[in-house]
Formats: C-alpha cells, sequence, structure tokens
C-alpha cells in the first residue's frame, strides 16, 4: 500500500469555523509533511512530523495547529482562517525526515474560506 | 538560501522529446528529486540524482552535474497523458534535509 489518504477532499469554511483537514498512510513511515499550495506556485513546506514529534514549523500562523495521535495519522485544525489562507493542502509522507527518501502525497484538499 | 531556476512553460508534440531544466545555487547540496503533478492532483515523484550522470526509467531520464549546479528530465515518445507541470526539489545537507521545491514548469504536450 503505497497509499497517503486525505479527507475531505473539499473544505468550504467561514472565518469564524473550526475545522480539521486529517491524513493517513500505512506505509510505516516516520515522517509526515503537511504543504500548502497556492495556484500555479510549488508546494510550500508548513510542518514536519519525525518520529510523532514536530520537528518543523516554518513559521506558519497559529491559526494552523498541528497534531500527530499516532505514527499513520496527520491533523491540520483551522482555526479563524483568512481568505488568503484558500489553497490545496497536500500532505505527504517518506521513510524519514533526512531527505533520502522520496515523498508520497496524497491527493489534497482544496480549502476555500469565505 | 537556496535559489532552484525551471522555466514556466514549455510545448512538445505528441511522439516528440522533450528537456525541461532545472539550475540551482546552493551550498552543501545533497540530492535532487524530479516530481510530476497533474492539475488539481498531487505530485508524484519521479527521479532522485545525488551522483552526476544519467538515470534512465523507461520513457524518462533524469540528468545531474553537480559541479554546474544543473539537472535536467528527458522525456521520450510524449504523450498526451505527459501534459503536467514537473517539479525539481533539491536537498541540502547541513540544514532540515527536506527538499525544497522549485517553481515548476508546465509541459503542453498537443497532438
Amino acid at each position: 500500500d503505497t497509499e497517503v489518504t486525505q479527507t475531505p477532499k473539499h473544505l468550504v469554511m467561514g472565518m469564524t469555523n473550526k475545522k480539521s483537514l486529517k491524513c493517513e498512510q500505512h506505509m510505516g513511515h516516520r515522517a509526515m509533511y503537511w504543504y500548502k499550495q497556492k495556484a500555479k506556485k510549488p508546494p510550500e513546506l508548513m510542518f514536519v512530523y519525525s518520529y510523532e514529534k514536530l520537528s518543523i514549523n516554518e513559521s506558519v500562523p497559529s491559526r494552523f495547529s498541528p497534531e500527530c495521535p499516532n505514527s499513520s495519522l496527520l491533523n491540520l485544525h483551522l482555526h479563524a482562517l483568512q481568505p488568503e489562507d484558500s489553497a490545496l493542502y497536500l500532505c505527504a509522507s517518506s521513510q524519514d525526515d533526512k531527505g533520502r527518501y522520496e515523498q508520497y502525497f496524497g491527493p489534497g484538499t482544496r480549502l476555500t474560506v469565505t | 538560501g537556496q535559489n532552484i531556476d525551471q522555466p514556466t512553460e514549455m510545448t512538445a508534440t505528441e511522439g516528440a522529446i522533450v528537456q525541461i531544466n532545472c539550475t540551482y545555487q546552493t551550498s552543501g547540496f545533497n540530492g535532487l528529486f524530479w516530481y510530476q503533478q497533474h492539475a488539481g492532483e498531487a505530485p508524484t515523484f519521479l527521479s532522485y540524482n545525488v551522483l552526476d550522470g544519467l538515470e534512465e526509467k523507461g520513457r524518462f531520464s533524469s540528468f545531474l552535474s553537480r559541479s554546474k549546479g544543473y539537472s535536467y528530465l528527458l522525456l521520450k515518445e510524449l504523450q498526451m497523458k505527459d501534459s503536467a507541470s514537473y517539479l525539481c526539489a533539491v536537498r541540502v545537507s547541513g540544514g532540515s534535509y527536506i527538499p525544497t521545491f522549485g517553481r515548476g514548469t508546465s509541459l503542453i504536450v498537443h497532438p
């Protein structure tokens, strides 16, 4: 199983809402990532979890809150977002976070903030 | 920091060969990835180069010259389904080791 799954596929939320994005992989990968991607731009790294611990936070605003409940799951909790946060949110995993291995990406969640 | 440069857009004809270039300026280079991303979909891994030379995988090949800070992705026998964005990502040592993506090259294959 070389699949990373993400739910939901699409999400529309108001600026006062609280929602969560979910990501799951069963490849035994110990590194998991959240990326934000705007149209016609490359993915921008947001967070990295290594062995279920947050190892990198790329100065992401606190309205985005990651969580790694176990080695297979990664969540991104959203609260009080702004319209400019509308983007494709990609989850990825790799065997470790040392960059020696390719990343496997999920299909993404298309988020629209109204 | 890192500076990764790719052409924004390229067009090619079905059945032809196309070469997508990626140049980079980094300190502590430690590997280069190529990913393919169809519109609205996730990036998928194509190749990884860490040593100079050519890596071939079916219709796709990737080349690296570390001394020139240069890589290319070569796509042969182009098919319409190859229309996608091609992302070059560079890994450096001494930092987080997480690859940084270039802006991507949008390839349009026409009949």
